[in-house]
């Protein structure tokens, strides 16, 4: 079974300049999570999708921060404009339903902002 | 808000030695409680998970944990580690009333000395 892939691996943007992340969940997952994680510190999660629709997105800064996943399957995260703290390592989970469920993680993206 | 505790952020034990790492969960209600691992240049992967039942329970690669309702806590053992558990482990718990959404503790780096 494949995991959860995400794309770039790598990320170094200056502030202000834009930048987006994909994630493709494992197949046949309905829900979707993204998480950010700054450096010393746990996961914090960002927004979570069951299929199309947003669950929850309380601790998603929607000044800067977007996300969709339009057809209920891979997902985009974009930051516009980026500042230097959303320096980070940006996670995406799935997981079979929004229910107690075991999520699993793909390798995350790196932001480094200058 | 929810919040969990991870009282070590470092620890250095030489193979053979025991290991437990704490961890605390501010939540009073009902919660599932869940252990990940990320070994080096890899991703978050699940060790142990709880959801009902047993308190004591096993996990892969020989860890165990141990949930204490009146502690409020869910602490990692393992017996004898190896160089391979040199890794960082996070703790997490989602409340049962509000999905899956997950909450992670600060994380432990753990290095296991040859």
């Amino acid at each position: 079974e494949a995991g959860v892939a995400q794309s770039p691996r790598y990320k170094i943007i200056e502030k202000r300049q834009s930048v987006a992340f994909w994630c493709n969940p494992i197949s046949g997952h309905a829900t979707l999570y993204w998480y950010q994680q700054i450096l010393g510190q746990g996961p914090k999660l960002l927004i979570q999708f069951q299929n199309n629709g947003v669950v929850d997105d309380s601790q998603l800064p929607k000044d800067r921060f977007s996300a969709e996943r339009l057809k209920g399957v891979d997902s985009t995260l974009k930051i516009q404009p980026a500042k230097l703290e959303d320096s980070a390592v940006y996670l995406c989970a799935s997981s079979w339903s929004q229910m107690t469920d075991t999520q699993y993680f793909g390798p995350g993206t790196r932001l480094t902002v200058l | 808000a929810q919040s969990v505790s991870q009282h070590n952020h470092h620890v250095i034990l030489s193979e053979a030695a025991s290991l437990e790492l704490g961890c605390n969960y501010s939540y009073g209600g009902t919660v599932n409680l869940f252990w990940y691992v990320q070994y080096p240049g890899q991703h978050l992967q699940l060790l142990l998970k709880y959801f009902s039942g047993d308190p004591l329970v096993k996990g892969i690669k020989g860890f165990e944990a141990e949930f204490i309702k009146s502690k409020f806590s869910f602490n990692l053992r393992k017996p004898s580690v190896q160089w391979s558990d040199t890794a960082e482990y996070f703790c997490a718990v989602n409340r049962k009333a509000a999905g899956n959404k997950l909450t992670f503790g600060g994380g432990t780096r753990v290095l296991v000395k040859p």
